[in-house]
């Protein structure tokens, strides 16, 4: 069975430019949720789908960051326009249920010069 | 608002010797507890988990951990550390009664000596 799967591994981008991290879930799984690595900081929630749906959206940063999962499969994550202070290490999850184990995707790693 | 610590960002130890990492909490109630691990390249993997029960949990890769209610800990332990141990490993907490909206502390790179 697949794990969850993100792309890119690695981004940089230039400031004021547009990022879009991908994640792909554990197949069947309704519950998927975004956290944020900054650089030598603790990793922090940002949003939890269900579904297509946003359950909790309260960790995301600012305006500039958009989460979609049209159809609750995939999701993506856009940056727009990102800032330096967005550089950092994006991680995907999923679980089954709300209260079931969530698996880890491996992270993207952003850097925004 | 709920925190988690974890004093040592970076421990070294010598492959074979013990080890405990520490984790303190800070929640207005007992939350749901979590060790992960994110060896290089690897998503996170989660060790064990604590929601209720004997405060002695055991985990996978012969990691165990004990919960202290009187002291907020969680603290992770191994007997004998392997090579392969080398990663970086996080506490975390999510609200009684579950869900996977963890609170996690800033982690503890372990290196290990062979």
């Amino acid at each position: 069975e697949a794990g969850v799967t993100q792309f890119p591994s690695h981004s940089v981008i230039e400031k004021g430019q547009t990022v879009t991290l991908r994640c792909d879930p554990i197949s069947g799984h309704d519950n998927l949720y975004w956290y944020r690595r900054v650089m030598g900081k603790e990793i922090k929630f940002l949003l939890h789908f269900v579904k297509e749906s946003k359950q909790d959206e309260s960790g995301m940063p600012n305006n500039r960051f958009l989460a979609e999962r049209t159809g609750g499969t995939y999701s993506t994550l856009k940056v727009q326009p990102a800032e330096l202070e967005d550089s950092g290490v994006y991680f995907c999850a999923s679980s089954l249920q709300q209260t079931t184990e969530a698996f880890f995707g491996q992270g993207t790693r952003l850097t925004v010069v | 608002a709920q925190s988690v610590t974890q004093p040592d960002i970076h421990i070294t130890v010598s492959e074979g010797a013990s080890l405990e990492l520490r984790c303190n909490y800070s929640y207005g109630a007992t939350p749901y507890l979590f060790w992960y691990v994110q060896s290089p390249g690897q998503g996170l993997q989660l060790l064990l988990k604590y929601f209720s029960g004997d405060t002695l949990v055991q985990g996978i890769k012969g990691f165990e951990a004990e919960f202290k209610r009187s002291q907020s800990s969680f603290n992770l332990r191994k007997p004998s550390v392997h090579w392969s141990d080398a990663a970086e490993y996080f506490c975390a907490v999510s609200p009684p009664g579950g869900g996977n909206k963890l609170t996690f502390g800033t982690g503890t790179q372990l290196k290990v000596e062979l």
